[in-house]
């Protein structure tokens, strides 16, 4: 089945220590997306890629960083890992025009 | 920017009851979206509907886009309808804002 597969499923990460998040797809979606989501909240886009061109949302920390080598592949590098980037974070794609939107299972990101 | 809002925030149903969850945006869009996270976080598409009537079983969504609002209908509930129901509207390319959410609970 077709699908958007994120790994590794929980991360736990030291303050401060880099750490790199991982995002697949097996859609051939143009459109790759990375959501910051914490407890009761709704999923916040943090940046996305519309093929190879990066678009960043005004107000995500330089902390974050994105990475598509390739259709299939999206990454998410935090810098510097702080306290408060603690929360789940969700992969997603859709078509150019938006459609067939899907997302991963998620990667639970904990900072000690 | 696009607003999104939802109500109501929380909603407890018995099971077997109907219910209607409301989005309304602020501004125009393009691509409407109902989405539902299960209890475990994972979120579904349930449906694309920019405007006009969808169906899916029990659950069913209306947008009247010159109104600015989409409705999603949920019939005969059952327990595995809980968790938060969210509407997201796309406003400006592939920007894609979400609306708080509803949170359901469906009692046995």
């Amino acid at each position: 089945d077709a699908m958007v597969i994120q790994n590794p499923r929980y991360q736990v990460t030291q303050f401060g220590k880099p750490v790199t998040l991982s995002c697949s797809q097996t859609l051939n979606h143009n459109v790759m997306y990375w959501y910051q989501q914490k407890s009761s909240q709704a999923p916040k886009l943090l940046f996305h890629y519309y093929d190879k061109d990066f678009n960043n949302e005004a107000d995500t920390p330089d902390n974050f960083q994105s990475r598509r080598p390739n259709t299939s592949f999206c990454f998410l590098d935090i810098r510097s890992p702080g306290l408060g980037d603690a929360a789940m974070y969700l992969c997603a794609t859709s078509s150019r025009q938006g459609i067939g939107y899907t997302f991963g299972s998620g990667t639970r990101l904990t900072v000690v | 920017g696009i607003q999104v809002e939802q109500s109501p925030p929380d909603l407890i149903l018995q099971e077997g009851a109907n219910s209607t969850l409301r989005c309304n945006f602020s501004d125009s869009v393009n691509n409407l979206q109902w989405f539902h996270q299960n209890p475990w976080g994972q979120l579904i598409n349930l449906f694309y509907i920019p405007s006009g009537t969808k169906q899916n079983g029990r659950l069913s969504a209306t947008t009247v886009a010159t109104e600015r609002y989409s409705l999603l209908y949920i019939s005969s509930s059952q327990t595995t309808d809980s968790g938060v129901y969210f509407c997201a509207g796309r406003y400006n390319n592939n920007d894609m804002r979400f609306g708080a959410g509803t949170r359901l609970t469906v009692k046995p």
